[in-house]
């Protein structure tokens, strides 16, 4: 139980064109799901925390303008990176806490953007 | 100081080794602690809840120590299939909001 379906998995897309990552939580509900990026060889980084049903808050260094997420329903959240440069090339991943307490965190599969 | 801090290796192991990990944290009001694994280009997996009585799963144990602020992962008998990036997870004080240390590399050769 406790899956978190991540699409795309894969996206390689143009300079100055926008790319929408879905998270969506299967048999669960997630008032709150995370957004991470990870460079090569480097941690998971924070992004930004969104919560259904409110504005998303984003950890200090990440454009929100830029940065665009969504979490419409308890069970689906979007990022959309807008106007994507090759420097925002890197695996983004989303993860939302687990149901009941000390379950942990569910992540999804990861979605590994490359901007040629 | 660095929320979470690990060492990130790697650690260069033989079959049939035990080797054990640290990671410290700098907020003591952090509440939840967990070891995550990550295989290369793939999403991070729980290993194991860390909890302050420590607990064993196999040939995997966690320890929490409060007093040191750290969290530890000790792997006996090593496997070849134990290679991976170990993560350790500590929750931002009371917001839950997980950080992730940057991992450490176990490479177990035979």
């Amino acid at each position: 139980g406790a899956v978190v379906s991540q699409h795309p998995s894969r996206v390689i897309c143009k300079s100055g064109t926008s790319v929408k990552i879905e998270c969506r939580s299967l048999d669960f509900q997630a008032t709150t799901m995370f957004w991470y990026r990870q460079f090569p060889k480097k941690s998971l980084m924070l992004m930004a925390t969104s919560n259904e049903g409110s504005k998303a808050t984003y950890e200090q260094g990440v454009e929100k303008d830029k940065f665009l997420i969504n979490h419409a329903s308890l069970t689906l959240s979007t990022l959309t990176v807008t106007s994507a440069h090759p420097e925002d090339s890197s695996f983004y991943i989303c993860s939302a806490e687990v149901p009941g307490q000390g379950r942990g965190y569910t992540f999804g599969s990861g979605t590994r953007l490359t901007v040629v | 100081r660095k929320e979470v801090e690990q060492d990130p290796g790697p650690f260069n192991v033989p079959e049939g080794a035990t080797v054990a990990f640290n990671c410290t944290y700098s907020n003591s009001a952090s509440q939840s602690f967990f070891w995550y694994r990550q295989d290369c280009r793939k999403e991070p997996k729980l290993l194991m809840s860390v909890y302050s009585s420590g607990n064993e799963d196999g040939r995997f144990t966690a320890q929490l120590n409060r007093a040191s602020q750290y969290i530890s992962l000790l792997i006996r008998d090593s496997k070849l299939s134990d290679s991976a990036t170990y993560l350790c997870v500590v929750n931002k004080g009371g917001s839950y909001i997980p950080t992730f240390g940057r991992g450490t590399s176990l490479i177990v050769h035979p």
